[in-house]
């Protein structure tokens, strides 16, 4: 149990565009989901934090708009990278807390490359 | 403030036992989490810690002091697959499920 997929694991776009990465629980429903990114050799940066239903809590320094959150279900959120630029070239993950202690699964994440 | 410290690295020898240690200073304590992460890909849990003591999982244990605000990672037999990132994480607040996050030790295995 407690599987959470991504997709698209891996994405080429064009500096401009916008990307959209989905995170989905697949056998239990999530309320909240998080978004982290991770630049190589580094460490996990926690984004946002996805609430079913409200606004998402972004962290400090993360732009709100550039970095648009959807979290619609239980089961599913999406992330929005509007107007890509090459330094937003990165490894995106989500995550689930399952559970009452809260361990976090992660979805296999994302690998964006902007050109 | 909110503070996870770990080695930045360490090495080990095949079949050998090693111990990789993690402090924190956190505003709260709801537990303790170790992942696994190799390279390229997502973490991966491993084991949890709320209460003092040592959880034991097959080749991976893991002990808690929350007096000291220290926890231990401990892996024997160590296989060649081992080798990956070890990140500790604090949940902090009971009231949401947000994690704490160390840089994690890179954790190679030799011959």
């Amino acid at each position: 149990g407690a599987v959470v997929s991504q997709h698209p694991s891996w994405v080429i776009c064009k500096s401009g565009t916008s990307v959209k990465i989905e995170c989905r629980s697949l056998d239990f429903q999530a309320t909240t989901m998080f978004w982290y990114r991770q630049f190589p050799k580094q460490s996990l940066m926690l984004m946002a934090t996805s609430n079913e239903g409200s606004k998402a809590t972004y962290e400090q320094g993360v732009e709100k708009d550039k970095f648009l959150i959807n979290h619609a279900s239980l089961t599913l959120s999406t992330l929005t990278v509007t107007s890509a630029h090459p330094e937003d070239s990165s490894f995106y993950i989500c995550s689930a807390p399952v559970r009452t202690a809260g361990e976090q699964y992660f979805g296999p994440g994302t690998r964006l490359t902007v050109t | 403030g909110q503070n996870i410290d770990q080695p930045t690295e360490m090495t080990a020898t095949e079949g050998a036992i090693v111990q990789i240690n993690c402090t924190y200073q956190t505003s709260g304590f709801n537990g303790l989490f170790w992942y696994q992460q190799h390279a390229g890909e997502a973490p991966t849990f491993l084991s949890y810690n709320v209460l003092d003591g040592l959880e034991e999982k097959g080749r991976f244990s893991s002990f808690l002091s929350r007096s000291k605000g220290y926890s231990y990672l401990l892996l024997k037999e160590l296989q060649m697959k081992d080798s990956a990132s070890y990140l500790c994480a604090v949940r902090a607040r009971q009231s949401n499920y947000q994690l704490i996050w160390g840089a994690g030790t890179k954790l190679i295995i030799k011959p």
